[in-house]
């Protein structure tokens, strides 16, 4: 079945510096891949979708990366700021096309 | 606000009972989705309608069902339940079922603790 992994539970960073998160996914080659971002006991909210066909998309700070060979996507956040602390997850749709699978995710604490 | 409204916040129960949460989608918003959230196991997919149908199934016990109303809103029902069952339950919704790139609209999540 399809995996998901992001590499790294915790992430700390100082503000400003740019944060770069990983998710590796394996037995599957999925058409999209979403970021989403989830503060403490809160939803999560989506960020930004890439599609196979895109090596990369830009939303003001945030950049995703998508490489279907290797088959990882690379999250960054540049000028990283205290309130992009959060725990960021990735996700697919899973082979069927019916629902979206998420990472555990990686928790970023930008400190000042 | 996502538009996405999930009732009741929290709930408390004990073991054995039978809890129902629900869940209203954004206005125009025809699937649904229930994730349920743990420490150990991240955000997990249980089950998934459109428009009154089920379209998939997650890792959802045996002992949970869901349904989806005419009007949409949505129902999930946890019965004979375990300690293990206490986690954060979520609501997603999104106008068209997944394949093309939907996102997903999450609810803030009902926090069910089984004592």
């Amino acid at each position: 079945s399809q995996k998901i992994e992001q590499n790294s539970e915790a992430l700390n960073i100082q503000e400003g510096k740019t944060a770069t998160l990983t998710c590796n996914y394996t037995n599957y080659s999925p058409a999209y891949l979403q970021w989403y971002r989830q503060d403490p006991g809160r939803g999560p909210v989506f960020l930004l979708l890439i599609r196979e066909n895109e090596k990369e998309k830009r939303k003001e700070r945030l950049k995703v990366t998508f490489d279907t060979t290797l088959k990882q996507s690379l999250f960054h956040i540049t000028a990283s700021q205290p309130a992009d602390s959060a725990t960021y997850l990735c996700a697919l749709c899973n082979q069927a096309g019916t629902a979206l699978i998420f990472g555990k995710g990686t928790t970023l604490s930008v400190s000042s | 606000d996502s538009g996405v409204t999930q009732t009741p916040k929290h709930l408390i129960t004990a073991t054995g009972q039978r809890v129902t949460l629900r869940c209203s989608p954004r206005s125009g918003d025809l699937s649904v989705y229930w994730y349920q959230q743990s420490l150990d196991q991240g955000l997990q997919f249980l089950i998934h309608y459109y428009n009154g149908e089920e379209r998939a199934k997650g890792n959802i016990l045996e002992r949970f069902s869901a349904q989806q109303f005419p009007d949409l809103h949505s129902e999930l029902n946890l019965s004979s339940l375990e300690l293990g069952d206490s986690a954060l339950y979520f609501c997603a919704s999104s106008a068209r079922p997944q394949g093309s790139g939907e996102k997903l609209f999450f609810g803030s999540g009902t926090q069910l603790s089984v004592l």
